[in-house]
């Protein structure tokens, strides 16, 4: 099956420094990735939407200048998180669809403790 | 809007019992749905999905769910659950079209097993 990696898998990091998060679809092309962050006992919520060669599209609230998209191959996507504070930590998972295909394929997540 | 609804926060079966798991959704096409678990501190693990076509669907783990239109309801099944299925578990409808497609989640049920 389509397997999706995402590194590292835990980073803690001190206030006002910034953090890259990379997502690697292993097996296939991924013309699509999504970002999403997840708060403790809560659901994932979609951070943005990014396109191989092509700028993301974020969802409403997100600030794009401090979660930085690129997606520039269709293997690869990286989230940088960019002066983090401490409301800044939640775990975020990547996910990654291929052309044609309905379904996304989920990384296993990436926590950020910032301190 | 599209939205997904799991009424239950938080389920307690005994090992050995049936399970239900709610989920309502409001999507004016077709949907795609899924149903995802999470065990604590990782990613997510896809169940089951629907796309078309008959509307009793069978997953891993030994997990069905039943779409149901006129009832805009995708429940998840299981006869007799294990104490290693305890986890959290999420309903998600796929939103697809030309300009944007989106996962969108529910805000999850807790399942813990009863020895």
């Amino acid at each position: 099956g389509a397997v999706v990696s995402q590194h590292p898998s835990r980073v803690i990091c001190k206030s006002g420094t910034s953090v890259k998060i990379e997502c690697r679809s292993l097996d296939f092309q991924a013309t699509t990735m999504f970002w999403y962050r997840q708060f403790p006992k809560q659901s994932l919520m979609l951070m943005a939407t990014s396109n191989e060669g092509s700028k993301a599209t974020y969802e409403q609230g997100v600030e794009k200048d401090k979660f930085l998209i690129n997606h520039a191959s269709l293997t690869l996507s990286t989230l940088t998180v960019t002066s983090a504070h401490p409301e800044d930590s939640s775990f975020y998972i990547c996910s990654a669809r291929a052309t044609g295909y309905n379904e996304q394929f989920f990384g296993p997540g990436t926590r950020l403790t910032v301190l | 809007a599209q939205s997904v609804t799991q009424p239950d926060i938080h389920i307690t079966v005994s090992e050995g019992a049936s399970l239900e798991l709610r989920c309502n959704y409001s999507y004016g096409a077709t949907p795609y749905l899924f149903w995802y678990v999470q065990s604590p501190g990782q990613g997510l693990q896809l169940l089951l999905k629907y796309f078309s076509g008959d509307t009793l669907v069978q997953g891993i783990k030994g997990f069905e769910a039943e779409f149901k239109r006129s009832q805009s309801s995708f429940n998840l099944r299981k006869p007799s659950v294990h104490w290693s299925d305890a986890a959290e578990y999420f309903c998600a409808v796929g939103v697809w079209g030309s300009s944007a497609s989106k996962i969108i989640f529910g805000s999850g049920t807790r399942l813990s097993i009863r020895p």
